[in-house]
């Protein structure tokens, strides 16, 4: 099972509205993260998480707040969104350390904040 | 300074025919890696194959293989007998040896379109 699953797959909110997405693999993969992608960019790394700790905060704003509560389960919560926050949510996972290993994909949660 | 630079504008090609995607990338870290990603427009980033910094052949996967020259870094992936489902965003990436923190980092992308 090579499989990250993310949910929901679509997510529209109101700039006052807080909401989840939802994030899961059972690769026994010790590392996750988060991107978000504007249309046409390359993905920009948010979080890392390695071994459940938050190891990479590639200064986001406080509005996302990241959180692993197992070592299958990775979340970010949104609070307060702008209209620019809206992007395709990215999560991924692989193995902890080394520069051999390929980060595995889920298929994206697309925010529409209005 | 861009560590991984895919300068290509749009690529087209035709069915069947291959093509050759350019990568090239910069670091001063011994130990790294590359990757590409192919990324429909349903949005799911597809890993497709991998290269270390200290393999001595070339990458192969399936349709896919990766032309390493590591005197020039640059790492282009070349996609023989090109298949309409291939059109797609094709990224570039690196991993570099960072202990459990390493990032992937992408350079900006190339579409590519399949022709019939």
């Amino acid at each position: 099972d090579t499989e990250v699953t993310q949910t929901p797959k679509h997510l529209v909110m109101g700039m006052t509205n807080k909401k989840s997405l939802k994030c899961e693999q059972h690769m026994g993969h010790r590392a996750m993260y988060w991107y978000k992608q504007k249309a046409k960019k390359p993905p920009e790394l948010m979080f890392v998480y390695s071994y459940e700790k938050l190891s990479i905060n590639e200064s986001v704003p406080s509005r996302f707040s990241p959180e692993c509560p197992n070592s299958s389960l990775l979340n970010l919560h949104l609070h307060a969104l702008q209209p620019e926050d809206s992007a395709l949510y990215l999560c991924a996972s692989s193995q902890a350390g080394g520069a051999s290993t390929e980060a595995f994909f889920g298929q994206g949660t697309r925010l529409t904040v209005v | 300074a861009q560590k991984i630079t895919q300068t290509q504008p749009g690529m087209f090609v035709q069915e069947k025919e291959a093509v050759t995607l350019d990568c090239t990338y910069d670091t001063s870290d011994p130990s790294y890696g590359l990757f590409w990603y192919k990324q429909p427009s349903s949005g799911e980033m597809i890993f497709l194959i991998y290269q270390g910094s200290y393999d001595q052949q070339n990458a192969t996967e399936g349709r896919y293989s990766l032309n390493f020259q590591k005197a020039r870094k640059s790492a282009n992936l070349v996609i023989s007998a090109s298949q309409l489902g291939d059109s797609a965003m094709y990224f570039c990436a690196m991993r570099e040896s960072a202990g459990a923190n390493s990032k992937l980092t992408f350079g900006k992308g190339i579409t590519l379109s399949v022709r019939p």
